[in-house]
């Protein structure tokens, strides 16, 4: 079981707004960075999977970056929108199928 | 596609009583997950399967908790003897990977159990 901290809980912007928040794991044997966004009444959605130190993705209007020698990724949203809403979960592995999920950062845009 | 599917997506039943989950894979994903999210707690990991080895039960919280994955395809969550601690939203999903965790799971729609 990996400690996984992600911030902030919560976060509430304006639509429009960007935004980012951080998942911090250990960078000790670590092997993969999952994202995934988790809207109410719908069931999670992988955003990406990291694996490389430096490594940069990005889908739409949403980017992660991961830095794996201090043990964090960010994920960015630029011009936040009202169907961005979701909880957006991060879940590191080392080598090993299973995932630790953090708690999340539950995200609402306000239109 | 189909996605994963899970049932029934709502169960309510008394305190004592045993439940079974559902979860129907992704066809041809090797791999599969159970988690539970409790009020107020992140996703739990509760079991993996990956083809035909042997399960991943670290995560189970009692021996009240089993399952079991036919024919590599269909999953069947069990929770025997139900207590209100048990009450959380179990989700399923499944995925390509072979064991080191690098493809993405795609999840069920979830099954909210509630424990009378």
């Amino acid at each position: 079981i990996l400690n996984v901290e992600q911030s902030p809980q919560s976060l509430h912007v304006q639509e429009g707004d960007s935004t980012n928040f951080t998942c911090s794991f250990p960078s000790s044997n670590f092997y993969a960075l999952h994202w995934y966004r988790w809207e109410t009444a719908k069931s999670p959605e992988a955003l990406f999977v990291m694996t490389l130190n430096g490594d940069e993705k990005k889908k739409g209007r949403i980017s992660a970056t991961l830095n794996t020698k201090e043990g964090y990724s960010y994920l960015y949203i630029k011009g936040s929108q009202p169907e961005d809403s979701a909880t957006y979960l991060c879940a590191p592995n080392s080598g090993y199928s299973t995932l630790t999920f953090g708690k999340g950062t539950m995200l609402l845009v306000s239109p | 596609g189909a996605g994963v599917s899970q049932s029934p997506s709502n169960k309510v039943t008394e305190k004592g009583k045993d439940v079974e989950l559902r979860c129907d894979p992704i066809s041809g994903h090797t791999a599969l997950y159970w988690y539970r999210q409790s009020l107020g707690q992140g996703l739990e990991f509760l079991i993996y399967f990956q083809g035909n080895s042997a399960p991943d039960k670290s995560g189970l919280p009692s021996d009240r908790f089993s399952a079991e994955r036919t024919g590599g395809s269909v999953s069947t969550l069990t929770i025997q003897r139900t207590q209100q601690e048990d009450s959380a939203v179990y989700l399923c999903a499944s995925s390509w990977d072979r064991g080191n965790g690098n493809q993405p799971q795609h999840f069920g729609d979830g099954t909210r159990l509630s424990i009378l």
